[in-house]
């Protein structure tokens, strides 16, 4: 079943505010692991990904290390803008296919 | 290169009817697969084609169905819909395991 636990929502912070979204996951093996961003009436763009222990995803300023010990896979950034408003889904992989395990998404509101 | 693209964009049903929602991945992907997105459940996995086969194949009723052409074009099919199939149905194109693409979806309404 799913196997991504996501931090609930929604999540509000002011413009330059420092920016953490908690991911943890089970599997049985390494699965790579995700984050995408959804925007409002749109579908899930990639935002970064990491394949293996100890790799860091990064983009547009985010970041997430993969964290084999504690099964974990936070999303960072230093300073949100008011343009990063969006739902945050962080996701895993099974090794048999692109079979994604999603958590319920994180919404986050940047505001001026 | 042209994303992914999903057809149509909106849908309005009634009961008991069924739809077939279709799916062009990106140029040169051989591997589509389909989510559910609903506020209630989330995003879940339908199934995923590969090479006009289906790989993967997640929890849903046999009333949800997808097929592949040689050109990987997929469509997927609903039949006898119920109020609960509303949702944003997403499709994603992958030219490797651990990397998707997602189109823009398809919003079902199911009245």
């Amino acid at each position: 079943g799913n196997s991504v636990t996501q931090m609930e929502g929604p999540v509000t912070l002011s413009e330059e505010a420092f920016l953490t979204i908690n991911c943890t996951y089970t599997a049985t093996g390494y699965p790579s692991l995700f984050w995408y961003v959804q925007y409002p009436g749109e579908g899930l763009q990639l935002l970064l990904k990491a394949t293996k222990a100890d790799d860091k995803g990064s983009n547009k300023g985010f970041e997430a290390t993969y964290r084999k010990e504690t099964t974990s896979f936070h999303l960072e950034k230093g300073s949100v803008q008011v343009s990063d408003s969006a739902v945050y889904f962080c996701a895993r992989s099974e090794h048999t296919g692109n079979q994604f395990y999603f958590g319920t998404g994180t919404s986050l509101t940047v505001i001026p | 290169k042209a994303g992914v693209t999903q057809t149509p964009r909106y849908l309005i049903k009634t009961r008991g009817q069924q739809v077939t929602l279709s799916c062009s991945p990106i140029s040169g992907h051989r591997s589509v697969s389909w989510y559910q997105q609903t506020p209630g459940q989330g995003l879940q996995f339908l199934f995923e084609y590969f090479s006009e086969t289906q790989r993967n194949k997640g929890n849903f009723p046999g009333r949800f169905s997808g097929r592949q052409f040689s050109n990987s074009r997929s469509e997927m099919n609903v039949s006898t819909l119920e109020l609960g199939d509303s949702a944003l149905y997403l499709c994603a194109s992958s030219l490797e395991i651990n990397e998707q693409f997602f189109g823009p979806g398809t919003r079902l309404t199911v009245l």
